[in-house]
């Protein structure tokens, strides 16, 4: 089936500063690529939608510009978390969809802020 | 939106015994309905679909039904091993409108198979 890979896969950042997510799918393009949230336990929250070439479309509640998201292209988008805090410190998945019905996910990024 | 409940929350069973995990929906338009297991630590894993336009879909130990008129579907899995022990989403999408394909997802299941 179709590859989606995220990096790094776990980040340890200090306070204030930023970190850069990566989601690539690796063997399709990917016309829209989502990004979640995830706490333990729990459910994946939708971020953001974002198609190639185009701005992100954000959920309610989700901060654009602390959340800044970029598909560059048809096989890589970015997160950026800005001037994190404690709070932000959670699990990242990004999936990615082509053409058909299925969406793909990738592993998933461990972020933690201290 | 979309409204999609998962039950049960948790849900535990022999090894060889049979698992059932339900959900329901609330929007008529939704046609897709993709199932997710999620181990400990990792992203959700695509393991089954189906479409509206079709009742029950089969892969080899895994089936999921389809009932449009009730607005529910449901995941089973027989002869359960050890191995299938994590998390399953499931979640419901329309492609028709300005949607995008955005998934709804239940709370999850955790499933635990005992050996």
């Amino acid at each position: 089936g179709a590859v989606v890979s995220q990096h790094p896969s776990w980040v340890i950042c200090k306070s204030g500063t930023s970190v850069k997510i990566e989601c690539r799918s690796l063997d399709f393009q990917a016309t829209t690529m989502f990004w979640y949230r995830q706490f333990p336990k729990q459910s994946l929250m939708l971020m953001a939608t974002s198609n190639e070439g185009s701005k992100a479309t954000y959920e309610q509640g989700v901060e654009k510009d602390k959340f800044l998201i970029n598909h560059a292209s048809l096989t890589l988008s970015t997160l950026t978390v800005t001037s994190a805090h404690p709070e932000d410190s959670s699990f990242y998945i990004c999936s990615a969809r082509d053409s058909t019905y299925e969406q793909y996910f990738g592993p998933g990024t461990r972020l933690t802020v201290t | 939106g979309e409204n999609v409940e998962q039950h049960p929350s948790t849900l535990s069973v022999q090894e060889g015994d049979s698992a059932v995990i339900k959900c329901t929906y609330s929007d008529s338009a939704s046609n897709y309905f993709p199932w997710y297991k999620q181990e400990l630590g990792k992203g959700p894993q695509l393991i089954i679909d189906i479409r509206s336009n079709v009742g029950e879909k089969k892969d080899q130990r895994i089936a999921v039904t389809l009932n449009k008129t009730a607005k529910h579907f449901s995941l089973h899995i027989t002869e359960t091993q050890p191995e299938d022990s994590a998390v399953y989403f499931c979640a419901a999408t329309s492609y028709r409108g300005s949607t995008l394909g955005r998934l709804y997802f239940g709370r999850g299941t955790q499933l635990t198979v005992w050996p």
